[in-house]
């Protein structure tokens, strides 16, 4: 299948700091990924769709100045925490999408454990 | 809305099948039903999907009902490393994104 590489894989940082979260698609091209949250014991969450080539699509209650997203080829797209605080500390997870013949699959990446100081 | 219904919980004993339920009684007549898991503290990872005709991988089986209002994952012979939350998933977002339910925590024991 197909693969999404992500990294790093877990951050700590202080509060007031940025992070920057990369999401590879490794052996295929992705125009659309998507970037998920997922708080400790609930489910996966959508917080914006990267669109290769323009501006993201953000969920309603998600900041787009917080959570810059770049997706500037059509392998890589990056999230950038601005100004962390404790409460963005979370499981953040991206996806892309892929077409294998007849359908479309969505692939994941393994997933950024980030813990604000 | 995920549109899904699945047990919170199951357990399953090492070596055999494991019998994952999932309601989806408003599916709609185009929308594939896509099965993923995800381990503790890892991504998502596909396992298998399909619109009305049963389908197998080498990962599992997927059974689904006639009237497809429901369907039925079988893992053939559990393992420990089968343990995660498995997803049921029949909703796709406007964004062409997937749309998660609670999902089944899974716990295979020796």
């Amino acid at each position: 299948g197909a693969v999404v590489s992500q990294h790093p894989s877990r951050v700590i940082c202080k509060s007031g700091t940025s992070v920057k979260i990369e999401c590879r698609s490794l052996d295929f091209q992705a125009t659309t990924m998507f970037w998920y949250r997922q708080f400790p014991k609930q489910s996966l969450m959508l917080m914006a769709t990267s669109n290769e080539g323009s501006k993201a699509t953000y969920e309603q209650g998600v900041e787009k100045d917080k959570f810059l997203i770049n997706h500037a080829s059509l392998t890589l797209s990056t999230l950038t925490v601005t100004s962390a605080h404790p409460e963005d500390s979370s499981f953040y997870i991206c996806s892309a999408r892929a077409r294998q013949g007849p359908n479309e699959k969505l692939f994941f990446g393994s997933g950024t454990q980030l813990s604000v100081l | 809305d995920a549109k899904t219904t699945q047990p919170p919980s199951m357990d399953c004993a090492e070596g055999r099948a494991a019998n994952l339920p999932c309601n989806h009684s408003t599916i709609s007549g185009n929308e594939y039903v896509y099965w993923y898991r995800q381990i503790h503290s890892q991504g998502p990872q596909y396992i298998i999907h399909g619109l009305k005709n049963n389908e197998t991988n080498e990962m599992a089986s997927l059974i689904i009902t006639e009237d497809r209002k429901s369907s039925t994952l079988i893992l053939p012979h559990a393992t420990l490393r089968d343990t995660a939350v498995y997803y049921c998933i029949v909703r796709w977002g406007s964004q062409g994104n997937l749309i998660f339910g609670k999902g089944t925590k899974l716990s295979v024991k020796p």
